[in-house]
C-alpha cells in the first residue's frame, strides 16, 4: 500500500514571500500521479496542481510549482508571491495508475498561515 | 456554478438515530466518492461508486452504507451513529478510466452526534 507523508503540520509565510511545503511518499509502482489539494477554512477542497510521474518536467500553475524528485520519492509544493488567499490546509495526494477510479491516498496535511 | 452539492451543510443527529447525507453533481462524472474527515486529519475514503458499481474500502465500518440511484445523486447512510462518527463528510466526483483526473469536492456536511 502507498503512503504519503507531510512532515510539516504548520507553516507560516509573509505576504509576497515564497514558501515550500514538503511531501514524501512510498510506493513500489513506477507510474502514478501526484496532486496538491488546497482546503481553505470552511470551503471546499480544490486542486492546486498535478504531476504525472512519467513526466520529468516539473508542473507549474501560475504562482504554484512543484519539485518532483522521483528517485527520492519527494513532491514539494512551492508557492511564490504568497497571498492572503493562499491560507489553507494543503494536502499532498497519490493516485495509482491501476484501477479505473481516481482513488487518492492523502497525506496528513500542512496548515499554511499567511501573515501581513 | 455549483458542481458538487452536499445537503445539508450541517447535520445534528442523536446517538443511534439513522441519518442520511446527500450529494449531487452537475458534472456527469462516472465516479462518486464519500470521505470522512475528522478535525485536522486527512480525508479517509469510505467507498466509491464507479457508475453503478459499489466499492467499499476494507476498513469502512458496516454502519456506513451508500446508495447511488442515478448518475447525479449519491447518498451516505449511517445506520446507528456513534459519537466517533462525528466528522465532516466530503463527497467528491471524478471522471472514470485511466488518467490523472482530478477529484471535484463538495463543501462537505458537518455531522454532530449528541
Amino acid at each position: 500500500a502507498q503512503t504519503v507523508t507531510q512532515s510539516q503540520p504548520e507553516m507560516s509565510v509573509q505576504e509576497a514571500e515564497t514558501v515550500t511545503l514538503s511531501c514524501t511518499y512510498d510506493t513500489s509502482e513506477s507510474d502514478y500521479y501526484l496532486f496538491w489539494y488546497k482546503q481553505p477554512p470552511s470551503r471546499q477542497m480544490i486542486l492546486v496542481i498535478r504531476q504525472e510521474a512519467y513526466k520529468q518536467q516539473n508542473a507549474t500553475e501560475n504562482r504554484f510549482s512543484v519539485n518532483f524528485q522521483k528517485a527520492a520519492k519527494s513532491f514539494s509544493l512551492k508557492i511564490s508571491d504568497s497571498q492572503l488567499g493562499d491560507a489553507a490546509m494543503y494536502f499532498c495526494a497519490y493516485r495509482s495508475t491501476t484501477g479505473t477510479a481516481s482513488k487518492l491516498t492523502f497525506g496528513t496535511g500542512t496548515r499554511l498561515q499567511v501573515t501581513l | 456554478d455549483a458542481m458538487v452539492i452536499q445537503n445539508p451543510r450541517y447535520q445534528v443527529t442523536q446517538f443511534g438515530k439513522p441519518v442520511t447525507l446527500s450529494c449531487s453533481q452537475t458534472l456527469n462524472h462516472n465516479v462518486m466518492y464519500w470521505y470522512q474527515q475528522k478535525s485536522s486529519q486527512a480525508p479517509k475514503l469510505l467507498f466509491h461508486y464507479y457508475d453503478k458499481d459499489f466499492n467499499n474500502e476494507a476498513d469502512t465500518p458496516d454502519n456506513f452504507q451508500s446508495r447511488r440511484p442515478n448518475t447525479s445523486f449519491c447518498f451516505l447512510d449511517i445506520r446507528s451513529p456513534g459519537l466517533g462518527d462525528a466528522a465532516m463528510y466530503l463527497c467528491a466526483t471524478s471522471r472514470g478510466g485511466g488518467g490523472s483526473y482530478e477529484q471535484y469536492f463538495g463543501p462537505g456536511t458537518r455531522l454532530t452526534v449528541t
